[in-house]
């Protein structure tokens, strides 16, 4: 079974510093994908950022980015330029046919 | 469109009671979601639907969850009986195919005393 494990319970940052969360999965599948989604004390999911597998090129919107290794299994984010709106849980996730499995989550509080 | 409709958005009830939570997925979308978010489990796949027919309900924890979508604008999660355990935040989210973003909805807030 496919699983996905973010190591990070809590991290924090200050304001426009850059942060980088962990991400590593274990799948026997060649073709997936890998999101990131973000939860805002309002709990609303909102996505990230999102990897096809078969795309070497890392995806990146905007101040995130993910580095991807693929032979590694990881899939870390990048956060630049820290805001005090970025406060919130951080999920890993993967799905490789219909369902999207999440890891733990990062909490992440960004400082002044 | 307005995204993933939940209703109710909080919802206390007493042990033993019957409760349902709704979802209305984005028009046009294939693929419905009901997922558990919990502070110990995180958040757990219950169940999913391809264009009304469940495909996976090995999430589901036991024969007092129940789940139905009678058409592709509308589904329901019920829990009967329910226990205080069964206190969590329930997400709906929908998607239009295989391997595209999942939209969630705002969520239900549950409190079983």
């Amino acid at each position: 079974a496919q699983t996905v494990t973010q190591s990070q319970p809590e991290m924090s940052v200050q304001e426009a510093e850059t942060v980088t969360l962990s991400c590593t999965y274990d799948t026997s599948e060649n073709n997936y994908y890998l999101f990131w989604y973000k939860q805002p004390p309002s709990r609303q999911m909102i996505l990230v950022i999102r990897q096809e597998a078969y795309k070497q090129q890392n995806a990146t919107e905007n101040r995130f980015s993910v580095n991807f290794q693929k032979a590694a299994k990881s899939f870390s984010l990048k956060i630049s330029d820290s805001q005090l709106g970025d406060t919130a849980m951080y999920f890993c996730a993967f799905m490789d046919t219909d369902k999207l499995i999440f890891g733990t989550g990062t909490r992440l509080q960004v400082f002044p | 469109d307005a995204g993933v409709i939940q209703s109710p958005r909080h919802e206390v009830t007493e042990m033993g009671q019957e409760v349902t939570l709704r979802c209305k997925p984005i028009s046009g979308h294939d693929y419905l979601f009901w997922y558990r978010q919990t502070m110990m489990r995180g958040l757990e796949l219950l169940i999913y639907f391809n264009n009304n027919v469940p495909i996976d309900d090995s999430g589901m924890p036991e024969d007092r969850f129940s789940a139905k979508m009678p058409n592709a604008s509308f589904s329901t999660l019920k829990i009967q009986p329910s226990e205080p355990r069964d206190s969590a935040v329930y997400f709906c989210a929908s998607s239009l195919r295989t391997n595209e973003k999942l939209f969630f909805g705002s969520g239900t807030q549950l409190s079983v005393l």
